[in-house]
């Protein structure tokens, strides 16, 4: 199985400011006959289901405000937020859907400073 | 809309059955990968079970692998989880999540239900 490991397991990031959460699994999610890394991030506030972000690693979901975006590539990812929104406080899981089981992250719980 | 409302949650015994039922509406229910995911109480997340499009393809995490069975009907757009000797391990909150089209392949999970809470207790 593809384990995920998110860092860090926690984040307390002041209003306005920026936002980062990495993802490295333990084998590359890149498929080399069309580039494309499959992974994906969720978001998931208290008491709601998970909400797709972020797929391809880098692509935003129809809907997801800009300042969210997703990069790398193989087995290291990071999921950033250009400006901290009291909205966004949350927990974020990066998963793998290159191969079953669809493995997540741990998650990472996004607080304000 | 894309909508998904999980059913059949409860109180259950460890050794007992449990089945669970997603109904699904808002997509052409035939065309997409279905999955079950879980979360325990105050834990992650964590994939259960993939159905394919057409039911002819399964897959399970290794902590459920001979114990649960997914499946679907496409004359009721409804999914479902068959769950048996339960362990006190499997409470948790047990989502369905809309998959990928066929024509797409592997793809994250773009729709979420609400969840049906299962309690294994005795």
């Amino acid at each position: 199985d593809i384990v995920m490991t998110q860092s860090p397991d926690s984040l307390a990031v002041s209003l306005g400011e920026r936002a980062t959460i990495n993802c490295k699994s333990s084998q590359s999610v890149l498929y080399s006959s069309n580039n494309k890394n499959y992974l994906g991030w969720y978001q998931q506030k208290p008491g709601q289901p998970p909400k797709l972000l972020i797929y391809w690693a880098s692509t935003r979901e129809s809907g997801v405000p800009d300042r969210f975006s997703g990069s790398g590539s193989g087995s290291d990812f990071a999921l950033s937020i250009s400006s901290l929104q009291a909205e966004d406080v949350a927990v974020y899981y990066c998963q793998q859907y290159y191969t079953t089981p669809y493995t997540f992250g741990q998650g990472t719980k996004l607080e304000i400073k | 809309e894309v909508q998904l409302v999980e059913s059949g949650g409860g109180v259950v015994e460890p050794g007992g059955s449990l089945r669970l039922s997603c109904a699904a509406s808002g997509f052409t229910f035939d065309d997409y990968t279905m999955h079950w995911v879980r979360q325990a109480p105050g834990k992650g997340l964590e994939w259960v079970s993939l159905i394919s499009w057409d039911g002819g393809s399964t897959y399970y995490a290794d902590s459920v692998k001979g114990r649960f069975t997914i499946s679907r009907d496409s004359s009721k757009n409804s999914l479902y989880l068959q769950m048996n000797s339960l362990r006190t391990e499997d409470t948790a909150l047990y989502y369905c999540a809309k998959g990928g089209h066929y024509a797409s392949g592997s793809s994250p999970s773009d729709y979420w239900g609400q969840g049906t809470l299962v309690t294994v207790s005795s």
